[in-house]
């Protein structure tokens, strides 16, 4: 079985600072994804990075960067240089044979 | 590109009726996920199809609920006999190829039962 803890259920953080998200995960899959989504007022659900389990490098995508530490099942996000339009609801997921989200962490963003 | 498209965005439904959810996936992606969101809780996983098939619907109430994927046209949602605790956000994603690839998703149906 597959599951994910946000242990963060909201966090705020001034504009133009950095913050951290937590996820820690369990899955008994040798080959797995892990992705962080966003949720805002609208509840689209928007993919905003996504990390194969097999590789080291930790991945990017412009303001946001995850720490993947495979041996101790954590996969947490950084936002640097915070934005208004960063607040949401960030969902951490796991996938294996299906797809797994944690219960999220309500980011808010301090002007 | 259009992404994944879900009607309706709003369904209002009296106990006792059935409700439909639609959804169709991003263009050339055959791989389609139901996914439930109750107030303040994450997503939680329904079923998952691909074209005529139903490959995982271990997250499906057993009474009630179905869903299928057609050949031609949208997945479907179908909720018989709806009771208020139906009333909840629910979104479709799709991929290309399956578990594991990136799932997209839809804006969802929010769906309400008086």
């Amino acid at each position: 079985a597959q599951t994910v803890t946000q242990s963060q259920p909201e966090m705020s953080v001034q504009e133009a600072e950095t913050v951290t998200l937590s996820c820690t995960y369990d899955t008994s899959e040798s080959d797995y994804y892990l992705f962080w989504y966003k949720q805002p007022p609208s509840r689209q659900m928007i993919l905003v990075i996504r990390q194969e389990a097999y590789k080291q490098q930790n991945a990017t995508e412009n303001r946001f960067s995850v720490n993947f530490q495979k041996a101790a099942k954590s996969f947490s996000l950084k936002i640097s240089d915070s934005q208004l339009g960063d607040a949401a609801m960030y969902f951490c997921a796991v996938s294996g044979d299906k797809i797994i989200f944690g219960k999220g962490t309500r980011l808010h963003i301090l002007p | 590109n259009a992404g994944v498209m879900q009607n309706p965005r709003h369904l209002v439904r009296r106990r006792g009726q059935e409700a439909r959810l639609r959804c169709s996936p991003m263009k050339g992606h055959s791989h389609v996920y139901w996914y439930r969101q109750l107030p303040e809780e994450g997503l939680k996983f329904m079923v998952y199809l691909q074209k005529e098939n139903i490959i995982d619907e271990s997250g499906m109430p057993k009474e009630r609920f179905s869903a299928e994927f057609p050949k031609e046209g949208p997945s479907i949602l179908r909720i018989q006999q709806v009771v208020r605790g139906d009333s909840a956000a629910y979104f479709c994603a799709s991929s290309r190829y399956g578990q594991g690839e990136t799932q997209y998703f839809g804006p969802g149906t929010r769906l309400l039962v008086l």
